[in-house]
């Protein structure tokens, strides 16, 4: 079983939809959890970073925590075209993180 | 927020010859520093770990001898693909480790496109 597993997708949504990009996880002892948008030929970019189990909420993205059932998501509301990418999870405990394999987003306009 | 820059954006070069790509963190500093390359439509795959002072860790399967690494700052990496050919082509990033209590960040360098002919 991979330590990361991520939907790649490709995920196509009409433009205003609201999008759920998800990952689940098998390793306890990851604690810091983060989101990440890479855009085509571009190095990926930090979006969301999140501690503890439950929500936080940046503009439209809201980044999920549930550790008991080490899962995490992340909303984005009232899609864009600009928001078509590739997200990628990302999980650490102490010494590495650990990457998704990513999800291909592409909002329609 | 953190900045990493990487440089070139873009080579082009002749197959046998070698090619240095830097990574830099520019507002911090960073004790670790991870290289990565990216082919189309894929994720990224860790090439190897850079401590500065010390060796890089190398993945399993990839060639220090032809992906050498050099860490001489904390500010600084450089990755060199020495002999490239064809198959090297790829899309190379590096990220820069920020420590925070008790977890890392990465922040990423924009990416490297490296073209052998």
């Amino acid at each position: 079983q991979k330590e990361v597993e991520q939907d790649p997708g490709p995920l196509s949504v009409p433009e205003g939809a609201i999008v759920s990009l998800n990952c689940t996880y098998s390793n306890s002892a990851f604690q810091y959890f983060m989101w990440y948008r890479q855009y085509s030929r571009k190095g990926p970019e930090l979006l969301m970073y999140t501690y503890s189990s439950g929500n936080k909420e940046d503009g439209r993205f809201t980044a999920q925590v549930d550790k008991s059932s080490k899962y995490i998501s992340l909303f984005i509301r009232d899609s864009q075209p600009s928001d078509s990418a590739t997200y990628l999870c990302a999980m650490s405990g102490y010494d590495k993180v650990i990457f998704g394999p990513g999800t291909s987003l592409s909002v329609i306009p | 927020g953190a900045v990493v820059s990487q440089h070139p954006s873009r080579v082009i070069c002749k197959s046998g010859t070698s090619v240095k790509i830097e990574c830099r963190s520019l507002d911090f500093q960073a004790t670790t520093m991870f290289w990565y390359r990216q082919f189309p439509k894929q994720s990224l795959m860790l090439m190897a770990t850079s401590n500065e002072g010390s060796k890089a860790t190398y993945e399993q399967g990839v060639e220090k001898d032809k992906f050498l690494i050099n860490h001489a700052s904390l500010t600084l990496s450089t990755l060199t693909v020495t002999s490239a050919h064809p198959e090297d082509s790829s899309f190379y990033i590096c990220s820069a480790n920020l420590r925070r209590v008790g977890t890392d960040t990465q922040y990423f360098g924009p990416g490297t496109r490296l073209t052998v002919l």
